[in-house]
C-alpha cells in the first residue's frame, strides 16, 4: 500500500507570493492533518480534514487555508508569504482521524522565503 | 489541553549501550501516547502505540516504550542501540480534538 504523499517535497518563494502544497493520503484513509515543523516551534498542528470538513484548526493566522477534496487527497495554501513560514510541512493521514489512531506522515514539503 | 514534555533535547549513547528517552505528558483522561522517529530530510514514521491494557508495549526496530499513569511519563527504550537509531524522537498524545500534540523531540547521537 502506497504511502502519505506530499508534492511537490522542495519550494523556495519569494517574501508576498502565495504557495499551494498537495498531500495524497493512504488508500482508505479519510482523515488528512497538516503540520508545520520549525527548528524554534517544533511540530505545530495547522489542521485536520475529514471528509471535506475542517474539524480542528491549529492557532495560526488566516493566511494559513485548507481543502480537502471528495477523494480524500488535500490541499494547504499560504498566502502573502513571510520570511517565517519557512518551514517544513508535514501531511499525516489516518483512517477516521481520532485520537486513538495512529498518523502516517508524508515525507513533508520544504518551504523556503526568500 | 494536552501536553507533551520531553527533557532531554540531546543524548548521546554508545553503539551497542541501552537507550531510554523521557517523555510525560498532561492530558486529563485517558491519554493515546504514540512515539514517533525523524531520521533527517523524511517525514516521522510510528515507532509504537499505547492506548489501554499492558502498560509494556512493544514497537517497531526494537523499542518498548512504558506507561506509568502515577508519573504521567511514557518513557522509550531500547536494550541496545544501532548506529542506525541515531534520528530525532518524538513523543505525542492524542485526544479527541482530531491532532496530535507533539513534545519538543530529543536528537540522539550514537557514537562508535
Amino acid at each position: 500500500k502506497a504511502g502519505v504523499t506530499q508534492t511537490p517535497r522542495y519550494l523556495i518563494k519569494t517574501r508576498g507570493q502565495q504557495v499551494t502544497l498537495s498531500c495524497s493520503p493512504i488508500s482508505g484513509h479519510r482523515s488528512v492533518s497538516w503540520y508545520q515543523q520549525t527548528p524554534g516551534q517544533g511540530l505545530q498542528f495547522l489542521f485536520e480534514y475529514f471528509s471535506e470538513t475542517q474539524r480542528n484548526k491549529g492557532n495560526f493566522p488566516g493566511r494559513f487555508s485548507g481543502r480537502q477534496f471528495s477523494n480524500s487527497r488535500s490541499e494547504m495554501n499560504v498566502s502573502t508569504l513571510e520570511l517565517g513560514d519557512s518551514a517544513l510541512y508535514l501531511c499525516a493521514s489516518s483512517s477516521s482521524g481520532g485520537g486513538n489512531q495512529p498518523q502516517h506522515f508524508g515525507d513533508g514539503t520544504r518551504l523556503s522565503i526568500l | 489541553a494536552q501536553s507533551v514534555t520531553q527533557p532531554d533535547i540531546h543524548i548521546t549513547v554508545s553503539e551497542g549501550a541501552s537507550l531510554e528517552l523521557r517523555c510525560n505528558y498532561s492530558y486529563g483522561a485517558t491519554p493515546y501516547l504514540f512515539w514517533y522517529v525523524q531520521s533527517p530530510g523524511q517525514g516521522l514514521q510510528l515507532l509504537l502505540k499505547y492506548f489501554s491494557g499492558d502498560t509494556l508495549v512493544q514497537g517497531i526496530k526494537g523499542f518498548e516504550a512504558e506507561f506509568k499513569r502515577s508519573q504521567s511519563s511514557f518513557n522509550l527504550r531500547k536494550p541496545s542501540v544501532h548506529w542506525s537509531d541515531a534520528a530525532e524522537y518524538f513523543c505525542a498524545v492524542g485526544a479527541d480534538d482530531y491532532k496530535l500534540s507533539f513534545g519538543a523531540g530529543t536528537t540522539v547521537t550514537v557514537r562508535a
